[in-house]
């Protein structure tokens, strides 16, 4: 079965740093494009990051050089380095393939306060 | 930044009924148009990809269409399981972005 699961978030200080991870099952995600997309409490859907299958790597404004998207091959998995976090980015986040696979984790929460 | 508009924000329909939602693009993105359904506390799922590409397993009443500008999500015969928001999603440039969505309450 194609799936992603998530791990990490939780409640952090702003200013604190925070990994989270997406392990892809069923696909290999050096393969494919890879995003990350977060969600505020009741309100849409926000784009973040994405990383391509050659390794370029994107960010919107509201968190670049800040956040840090990556992959290790080996364990089939995209992570998203979270650093200097703000109130603001208290949010469920999401990572998701699109395109090939259309898939999307479960969401994990991060809470900066 | 292409800014996606989508309307109407929130829609109240009966069971049966055709509906359809809109998302107008700020500048023209081919058919790099995606349309999500996402139920409360439940992740988005595809619907339709790049403009009008049906997804397996999605049911045949969800359609979509358009290109460069202007895009139509199409639910036909509405059923009451269909009671969601739904997002349209950029992938022509980056920033990639979502319009605000469009929430569906069934009567």
């Amino acid at each position: 079965e194609v799936q992603l699961v998530q791990t990490g978030g939780g409640l952090i200080q702003p200013g604190g740093s925070l990994r989270l991870s997406c392990a892809a099952f069923g696909f290999t995600v050096s393969n494919n494009y890879m995003n990350w997309v977060r969600q505020a409490p009741g309100k849409g859907l926000e784009w973040v990051s994405l990383i391509y299958s050659g390794g370029d790597t994107h960010y919107a404004d509201s968190v670049k050089g800040r956040f840090t998207i990556s992959r290790d091959n080996s364990k089939n998995t995209v992570y998203l380095q979270m650093d200097s976090l703000r109130a603001e980015d208290t949010a469920l986040y999401y990572c998701s393939q699109t395109g090939a696979f259309n898939i999307w984790g479960q969401g994990t929460m991060v809470t900066v306060s | 930044e292409i800014v996606l508009t989508q309307s109407p924000d929130f829609q109240s329909v009966t069971p049966k009924e055709r509906v359809t939602i809109t998302c107008r693009a700020s500048q023209s993105i081919g058919t790099r148009l995606y349309w999500y359904q996402q139920k409360p506390d439940q992740s988005p799922k595809v619907l339709v990809k790049e403009g009008s590409q049906s997804l397996s397993g999605v049911p045949s009443r969800f359609s979509g269409s358009g290109s460069g500008t202007d895009f139509t999500l199409t639910i036909e015969s509405l059923e009451a399981e269909d009671a969601a928001t739904y997002y349209c999603h950029q992938r022509s440039s980056l920033p990639e972005t979502f319009g605000q969505g469009t929430k569906l309450e069934i009567k």
